[in-house]
């Protein structure tokens, strides 16, 4: 398999509960935040994003939450299934930063039946 | 994937031997992106390019190279300079919708070098 994800943060969780995942961004003056999933050996799906402006944002089963104060973002997945377990990690991007993003290590979520 | 292909999935090579990665999309975006995964780090950009016929380095350009002759292709060829080029390498398009740039993934190829 694939050998991305060792030594990453791991979170365990039961089937059917709630999952937080957290990121601490860099930089203040980023503009967009996204998260993303990416499960062995492929490469990163989009799960949701946010805008500086706002501090919420939900979509279906995920909610991410942006903390600008101390520069947190986290992501919230309801009922963890299975099929949830996967690296999840978080980018922001800075507009001064050629336009293009910066991503952290990730958290591997490992849902236990 | 969101209409972008790499190829192969994996690449075996031998030492002093460059190879090149294929990235193609379909998407109509203006720009591209190569990155590296190592385990337990985030993503490490090598190379990017915003629009055809011109790319710029990104934080670990050394050993690698690219062109981009056509908007759909952005291939990266990993030479014998680079030192470490046992890794997983994604390539990446954007789009601007709403002011901001969207990201989208290939599936990657997991290159290995002995």
């Amino acid at each position: 398999g694939e050998s991305v994800g060792l030594h990453l943060p791991t979170l365990s969780v039961q089937e059917g509960d709630n999952s937080i995942i957290n990121c601490a961004y860099s930089n203040s003056a980023s503009d967009y935040f996204i998260w993303y999933k990416q499960e062995s050996g492929k490469g990163p799906q989009f799960i949701i994003d946010i805008r500086s402006n706002m501090d919420k944002r939900q979509g279906q089963r995920v909610t991410v939450l942006l903390n600008k104060t101390v520069k947190h973002l986290s992501l919230q997945i309801a009922a963890t299934q299975p099929g949830d377990s996967a690296v999840y990690f978080c980018a922001e991007f800075l507009y001064n930063y050629g336009q293009n993003f910066v991503f952290g290590p990730g958290t591997r979520l490992s849902v236990l039946p | 994937d969101g209409g972008i292909t790499q190829s192969p999935k994996y690449l075996f090579r031998k030492e002093g031997q460059n190879v090149t990665l294929s990235c193609e999309q379909n998407l109509n975006h203006d720009a591209m992106y190569w990155y590296r995964q190592d385990p337990g780090q985030g993503l490490r950009l090598i190379y990017y390019s915003q629009i055809v016929n011109d790319f710029q380095k990104g934080d670990i350009a050394e050993g690698y190279s690219v062109s981009r002759e056509k908007k759909e292709s952005f291939p990266l060829t990993v030479t014998s300079a680079q030192k470490n080029p046992t890794a997983f390498y994604l390539c990446a398009s954007s789009g601007r919708t709403g002011g901001i740039d969207e990201q989208y993934f290939g599936p990657g190829t997991r290159l290995t070098v002995t």
